[in-house]
């Protein structure tokens, strides 16, 4: 399976932009990009996906680079509700195995400082 | 309001017996997960259900089993056998046909093996 790399941690101010990188050099054509996000003593919650083009959504961006072997989750205006640990994670399609698990590495600890 | 439940939030076992966590969810979801999170670390997959009265092994299946008698339910045993239980177990549901996945998470159960 395709894996990705992120850093373990990174800091923000509350009310700037972040900016979480994601590196997956070895994802394949029918991979799409998921963005989970885990605060403590909680269950993962989805945050966003793309599959080649940046999309936006309530909660944040991710832009997606032209070869796709990274991506960057945008969170707009860091809130310290924002703190938590998010994971980078490639899913395949519904026709591959992958399609049915979703692969969690350790993720990025992201810390908003006040 | 449609979600996932896990119950009991905590859960305090002595060493040698057998404990069900359980899992139910109505969101009208077909497939299910059990997830294993130790300190520090990402999820890990123990098994998953596509549809009722099925269901596969995930990467750590040894010492656990699930059963899958009805939709909405999907209640994992942490056996004897099972080396280092203690951890925190987070179940999750997804739409099975749809071709874009998003899986939703329960709020978890922290077992503590003594």
């Amino acid at each position: 399976d395709a894996k990705t790399t992120q850093p373990n941690s990174m800091e923000s101010n509350e009310e700037e932009p972040v900016h979480l990188p994601c590196n997956h050099s070895t994802i394949s054509g029918t991979d799409y990009i998921h963005w989970y996000r885990q605060l403590p003593s909680q269950g993962p919650e989805y945050v966003i996906h793309g599959l080649t083009s940046n999309v936006n959504n309530r909660m944040a961006s991710l832009a997606i680079a032209e070869d796709r072997k990274s991506s960057t989750l945008i969170l707009h205006r860091a809130t310290l509700r924002d703190a938590a640990v998010y994971y980078c994670i490639l899913r395949g399609d519904r026709y591959s195995g992958s399609a049915r698990q979703l692969t969690f590495g350790s993720g990025t600890q992201l810390t908003v400082l006040p | 309001d449609g979600g996932i439940t896990q119950s009991p939030k905590y859960l305090f076992r002595k060493e040698g017996q057998n404990v069900t966590l359980s899992c139910e969810q109505n969101l009208n979801h077909d497939a299910m997960y059990w997830y294993r999170q130790d300190p520090g670390q990402g999820l890990r997959l123990i098994y998953y259900s596509q549809i009722v009265n099925d269901f596969q092994k995930g990467d750590i299946a040894e010492g656990y089993s699930v059963s899958r008698e009805k939709k909405e339910s999907f209640p994992l045993t942490v056996t004897s056998a099972q080396k280092n239980p203690t951890a925190f177990y987070l179940c999750a549901s997804s739409i099975w046909d749809r071709g874009i996945y998003e899986q939703y998470f329960g709020p978890g159960t922290r077992l503590t093996v003594t």
